[in-house]
C-alpha cells in the first residue's frame, strides 16, 4: 500500500521567514496530494490541495509544489505568522483509493514572534 | 453550510466496555471516512462509507465496525475495548464521487476516547 514520509518533525522559525514541510511517497499511481493543518483540540483543516496533472498551486501565502518524477511533494509557507503554528499533515490518495488518505506523520511548526 | 459534527467530544470507558461514535456530515456529502489519531501512530484510516456501503477498510480488527444511515450520518463501534484503543477518533465527509477523481474530505473535531 502507499506510505508517506513527512520531514522535518518539527520546525521552528521566526515570524515573517519562509516555512518549509516535506513529504515523499510510494505509490507512483496516488493522484491526489492534500495539505492539512491541526490546531490543538481541534480536527485537522483542509489548506491546500494539488492533483497529479499540475506541478505546483498557490493561495495566498501558501503553496504546494509536486515532483511525480522523484514521488515528493513541499508545503511552502511565506511570510510566517505566529497563528500559523500548528501540525501540518501531507497526505496520498491512490487512484484506486475512493476517498483513502494516507497521512504523513505530521510536523510541528512554531513561529516565533 | 454547517461542517462536520462529531458526538460526543469526550468518553472515558473501561477496558471490556463498548462504544459507539457518531458523524454527521456537511449537507450533500455521501461519503463518510474514519481515522483513529495516535500519537505514535498518526493518522489511520479505519474505513470509508458511502451511500450505506463500506467501499473500503483499513487494517483495523474486525472489534472495529461501523455503518451509514440513509441520511449519509454514520457511526462506528469498537467492542471490548483495550488500554489501546484510547485515541482520537475523526470522520471526515466528502462528496465521495468517482474513483479516478478525488473530492476534498473535510474533518470533524473529532471524539478524544479515553479507555481506562
Amino acid at each position: 500500500g502507499e506510505n508517506v514520509e513527512q520531514h522535518p518533525s518539527t520546525l521552528s522559525v521566526q515570524e515573517g521567514d519562509s516555512a518549509v514541510i516535506k513529504c515523499t511517497y510510494s505509490d507512483s499511481a496516488s493522484n491526489y496530494f492534500p495539505w492539512y493543518k491541526q490546531e490543538l483540540g481541534k480536527g485537522p483543516q483542509l489548506i491546500i490541495d494539488i492533483r497529479s496533472n499540475v506541478g505546483e498551486k498557490k493561495d495566498q501565502r501558501i503553496a504546494v509544489t509536486l515532483n511525480k518524477t522523484a514521488k515528493h511533494f513541499s508545503l511552502h509557507i511565506t511570510e510566517t505568522q505566529p497563528e500559523d503554528s500548528a501540525v501540518y499533515f501531507c497526505a496520498a490518495r491512490p487512484i484506486s483509493g475512493y476517498s483513502t488518505l494516507t497521512f504523513g506523520k505530521g510536523t510541528m511548526l512554531l513561529v516565533s514572534p | 453550510k454547517a461542517g462536520v459534527t462529531q458526538t460526543p467530544r469526550y468518553l472515558i470507558k473501561t477496558r471490556g466496555q463498548q462504544v459507539t461514535l457518531s458523524c454527521s456530515p456537511i449537507s450533500g456529502h455521501r461519503s463518510v471516512s474514519w481515522y483513529q489519531q495516535t500519537p505514535g501512530q498518526g493518522l489511520q484510516f479505519l474505513f470509508e462509507y458511502f451511500s450505506e456501503t463500506q467501499r473500503n477498510k483499513g487494517n483495523f480488527p474486525g472489534r472495529f465496525s461501523g455503518r451509514q444511515f440513509s441520511n449519509s450520518r454514520s457511526e462506528m463501534n469498537v467492542s471490548t475495548l483495550e488500554l489501546g484503543d484510547s485515541a482520537l477518533y475523526l470522520c471526515a465527509s466528502s462528496t465521495g464521487q468517482g474513483v479516478s477523481i478525488s473530492s476534498e474530505q473535510y474533518f470533524g473535531p473529532g471524539t478524544r476516547l479515553t479507555v481506562t
